[in-house]
């Protein structure tokens, strides 16, 4: 089956500046997560969406960051304005249902420079 | 909040010689815990998962619930498994840890 696929792989902007991310969940995959990697670190969950609905964004800078899963299939996640510390890989995930229940599928990353 | 420590950041070791990756968590109940896997330019990926209690490329993880701990074992160390290894833990949600490099040398 087809993989998660993300769009661009690469990205450098300067500071303030804005920037979107792209996510195409597994076909018929129900939750869909977006995840910040800073270099060293683990992965971290921005985002959860269970179809187009919201389940947890607990951790996600709502004053920067932005997120939305229109029609319950591919997703954007957007950062305006960028910080350095913004920085990192960003990882989108997709599982039939939840994270916990079930195996999560992970994309290749966008790896973003703030410069 | 919830945590979950993997102590060591670099393992190295020779190859056909046993590897023990720690990984503690702190979830209170029963979570759900998982050992996720990235080799070098390929995608996250999952390993094994407790649930499943299976031996997946001759790795097994063991969970001791008094100390909170779900270590992934290895007999013999293969030099492709060299790789980021990640310890997950948690209900709906996941908690990733920092992550453990293993090195496997010929």
């Amino acid at each position: 089956e087809a993989g998660v696929a993300q769009s661009p792989r690469y990205k450098i902007i300067e500071k303030r500046q804005s920037v979107a991310f792209w996510c195409n969940p597994i076909s018929g995959h129900a939750t869909l997560y977006w995840y910040q990697q800073i270099l060293g670190q683990g992965p971290k969950l921005l985002i959860q969406f269970q179809n187009n609905g919201v389940v947890d964004d607990s951790q996600l800078p709502k004053d920067r960051f932005s997120a939305e899963r229109l029609k319950g299939v591919d997703s954007t996640l957007k950062i305006q304005p960028a910080k350095l510390e913004d920085s990192a890989v960003y990882l989108c995930a997709s599982s039939p249902y939840g994270q916990g229940d079930t195996e999560a599928f992970f994309g290749q990353g966008t790896r973003l420079t703030v410069v | 909040a919830q945590r979950v420590t993997q102590p060591e950041k670099l393992l190295s070791v020779f190859k056909g010689a046993p590897v023990e990756l720690k990984c503690n968590y702190s979830y209170s109940g029963s979570p759900e815990l998982f050992w996720y896997v990235q080799y070098s330019r390929q995608r996250l990926q999952l390993l094994l998962r407790h649930i499943s209690r299976e031996s997946i490329k001759g790795f097994t993880a063991d969970l001791n619930k008094g100390e909170t701990s779900f270590h992934l074992k290895k007999p013999f160390a293969q030099e492709e498994d060299s790789a980021m290894y990640y310890c997950a833990s948690g209900y709906s949600t996941l908690t990733f840890g920092k992550g453990t490099m293993l090195l496997v040398s010929p």
